[in-house]
C-alpha cells in the first residue's frame, strides 16, 4: 500500500525567506507526482506535476523535484511572500488517476 | 473555461439521513473523481467515474455510491449518514483515465458536510 509523509507538519518563516518542504513516498512505481495548494476551507489548486520520466518541474518562483529511486520529492520556494500562506500538499499516482496524499505542510510566512 | 463545480456548496443534516452530492467538471473532461477529506484522515480517495463507468474504488463502505451522466456530470450519495461523515468532499476532474494521466487534475471547491 502506498503511503506518502510530508515533513513538516507546519512551518512558520519570514517574509522573503527560501524555504523547501519536503515529500517521501513508500512506492516507487509512481505514474507522477503533484503538488497542490490548499487554502482554509478552500478546494486543491494544482501547483506542479512532474512526471515519472522527469526530475523536476519550474512555475515562477515555485521549483519542484522528484528521486523516484530514493522515493522523495521537495517544493523549493523561493523569496516566500504572505499570500504563499496555505497548506501543501502532495500527491502521487500510482494507480492509474486515483491520488495518494500526503498529510500536508501548513506553511505561515509572516510579514 | 468555467471551472470545476460543486453543489450544494454547504449542508446540514441529521444522522440516518441520505445526502446527494453533485459535481460538474471541466468541459470536454471525461474522468471525475471524489475525495473525502476530514482532519483526522486526509484526503482520501472514493471512486473514480469515467465516461459513465466506474473506474476505481476506494476502501469505503457501500453507504457511498456514485454515478455518471452521459455529459460527464457525476453525483456521489451516501444513504444512512453517521457522524464521522461530516467532512470536506472534493471532485476532481481531467481529460483522460487510468494509467495514460499525464496531466494534472483540476479540483473543485468542495461541499462541506456536516452531520448532527
Amino acid at each position: 500500500k502506498q503511503e506518502v509523509t510530508q515533513i513538516p507538519a507546519a512551518l512558520s518563516v519570514p517574509e522573503g525567506e527560501n524555504l523547501v518542504l519536503n515529500c517521501s513516498f513508500t512506492d516507487s512505481a509512481i505514474y507522477n507526482l503533484q503538488w497542490f495548494r490548499q487554502d482554509p476551507g478552500k478546494g486543491l489548486t494544482s501547483l506542479l506535476l512532474i512526471q515519472s520520466s522527469q526530475r523536476e518541474q519550474t512555475s515562477g518562483r515555485l521549483n519542484a523535484s522528484l528521486d523516484k529511486s530514493s522515493g522523495r520529492s521537495t517544493l523549493y520556494i523561493a523569496a516566500s511572500q504572505p499570500g504563499d500562506s496555505a497548506t501543501y500538499l502532495c500527491a502521487e499516482s500510482s494507480s492509474g488517476s486515483r491520488l495518494t496524499f500526503g498529510e500536508g505542510t501548513q506553511l505561515t510566512v509572516n510579514p | 473555461k468555467a471551472g470545476v463545480t460543486q453543489t450544494p456548496r454547504y449542508l446540514i443534516k441529521t444522522r440516518g439521513q441520505q445526502v446527494t452530492l453533485s459535481c460538474s467538471p471541466i468541459s470536454g473532461h471525461r474522468s471525475v473523481s471524489w475525495y473525502q477529506q476530514t482532519p483526522g484522515q486526509g484526503l482520501q480517495f472514493l471512486f473514480e467515474y469515467f465516461s459513465e463507468t466506474q473506474r476505481n474504488k476506494g476502501n469505503f463502505p457501500g453507504r457511498f455510491s456514485g454515478r455518471q451522466f452521459s455529459n460527464s456530470r457525476s453525483e456521489m450519495n451516501v444513504s444512512t449518514l453517521e457522524l464521522g461523515d461530516s467532512a470536506l468532499y472534493l471532485c476532481a476532474s481531467s481529460r483522460t483515465s487510468g494509467s495514460s494521466l499525464r496531466e494534472t487534475q483540476y479540483f473543485g471547491p468542495g461541499t462541506r458536510l456536516l452531520v448532527l
